[in-house]
């Protein structure tokens, strides 16, 4: 399997454009976060998706901010319009089942950079 | 709510000596504790996880960690420490009453191996 795989990998922007961030979950995976990770706020969690549907948004910072599943293989974040405050890296994880017991498996993360 | 704390934000120990990662928790139910670590540049690998039974569980590369419900801990730690094993830590729990699944992370520990 070739794990979660995230695109882009880099991306640069200038504030005010649309970023999109896209993430395909390893297959047979039902469960499905976005993180972000900065070095003042860690790591947060934004969202996180069980068999497509989005189950808690709560860490989505705010409306500019948007993500969908529309189906088990495919997921977008997105941002409209971007800011430099959103410079950061942001993970897709996956996990198998709805099982709090089962671990979440990590992208590689696509680095944002709004200039 | 949950959350996980890592109070140290850097452990320095070295090679052959043991380490210890610290991690406290709270959650409201049963606690489902992870370890993950993530090497520069990386996504965040999967180390060792403890849902319930023995409170000494092994991991990958050598890890353990040991679950301690009074205290409310799951501190990650290592025999003998490698020059290899300097990376990023990071406690992970979910709540066993959360029917959603979220899965929080600590702030992370950075560990450097000096030879």
């Amino acid at each position: 399997d070739a794990g979660v795989i995230q695109s882009p990998r880099h991306e640069v922007t200038e504030m005010g454009q649309e970023v999109t961030l896209r993430c395909k979950p390893i297959s047979g995976h039902n469960s499905l976060f976005w993180y972000r990770q900065t070095m003042m706020r860690g790591l947060e969690l934004l969202i996180y998706f069980n068999n497509n549907v989005p189950i808690d948004d709560s860490g989505m910072p705010e409306d500019r901010f948007s993500a969908k599943m529309p189906n088990a293989s495919f997921s977008t974040l997105k941002i409209q319009p971007s800011e430099p405050r959103d410079s950061a890296v942001y993970f897709c994880a996956s996990s198998l089942g709805q099982g709090r017991n089962t671990e979440a498996f990590f992208g590689q993360g696509t680095r944002l950079t709004v200039v | 709510a949950q959350s996980v704390a890592q109070p140290e934000d850097q452990v320095n120990v070295a090679e052959g000596n043991p380490l210890t990662v610290k991690c406290t928790y709270s959650v409201s139910g049963n606690p489902y504790l992870f370890w993950y670590v993530q090497y520069p540049n990386r996504g965040l690998q999967f180390l060792l996880k403890y849902i319930t039974g023995d409170n000494l569980v092994k991991g990958s590369y050598g890890f353990e960690a040991e679950f301690n419900k009074s205290q409310t801990s799951f501190h990650l730690k290592k025999p003998s420490a490698l020059v290899s094993d300097s990376a990023l830590y990071f406690c992970a729990v979910r709540d066993g009453h959360n029917q959603g699944g979220k899965l929080i992370f600590g702030q992370g520990t950075e560990l450097s191996v000096k030879p």
